[in-house]
């Protein structure tokens, strides 16, 4: 079964200082991965995806991603925070087994709440 | 992408009453799922809409609890059952879009209280 780990619940920066997000994931062959942005009161935005090819992606509002298969990870970064970065962040995984029973479906992390500081 | 609406967009409710959430979509689509987010917690996958069959229901959702709909490609409805405090969480609908494999949009949330 597939798992997503987001060993941060909690990350504080101030505004326009760099920013890491850290995902760690569990799937048996390389899987879809999603980075979701949840703001107070909405719903969840997608930030950015991963299905195959160049590893580093890019994705809305200034933010990328880096798949590294031999870490398992799929850390989330921005160069430079804004105050309104300030959301709770969801790393989830899809299988990749289509047409399967597990076709679709995401797996999520916990999330990690981001404060900025300004 | 696809524009997601869901409907009543958050309600409270009595302990033993039935509540059923309605999600509408702006495009055909080819998968529907139904997420449910705990406070505090992460979205856990209840089940998958099929259109005219029922839901595929994931380990610890039955649907007795959550029956599902599904009547065409752009609509489906959850409704959560005997209602307890415990049910009281966040509700998302999800779709997967034709044109866009494997990427799962989400709607804006049926926010639940239950008392």
């Amino acid at each position: 079964a597939q798992s997503v780990t987001q060993p941060d619940i909690h990350i504080t920066v101030s505004e326009g200082a760099s920013l890491e997000l850290r995902c760690n994931y569990s799937y048996g062959a390389t899987p879809y991965l999603f980075w979701y942005v949840q703001s107070p009161g909405q719903g969840l935005q997608l930030l950015l995806k991963y299905f195959s090819g160049d590893t580093l992606v890019q994705g809305i509002k200034g933010f990328e991603a880096e798949f590294k298969r031999s870490q398992s990870s799929f850390n989330l970064r921005k160069p430079s925070v804004h105050w309104s970065d300030a959301a709770e962040y969801f790393c989830a995984v899809g299988a990749t087994g289509g047409g399967g029973t597990s076709y679709g479906k995401l797996t999520f992390g916990q999330g990690t709440i981001l404060t900025v500081h300004p | 992408s696809a524009v997601i609406s869901q409907k009543p967009s958050r309600d409270i409710c009595q302990r033993g009453t039935s509540l059923t959430i309605q999600c509408q979509v702006d495009s055909q689509v080819t998968m529907m799922f139904w997420y449910r987010q705990q406070p505090g917690q992460s979205l856990t996958l209840i089940a998958t809409a099929n259109q005219g069959s029922e839901a595929t229901y994931e380990s610890g959702f039955v649907i007795d609890k959550f029956p599902i709909s599904r009547p065409n490609l752009t609509f489906s409805t959850l409704t959560v059952s005997n209602m307890s405090p415990e049910d009281s969480s966040i509700y998302l609908c999800s779709v997967v879009t034709s044109g866009e494999r494997e990427t799962q949009y989400f709607g804006p949330g049926t926010r639940l209280l239950v008392l």
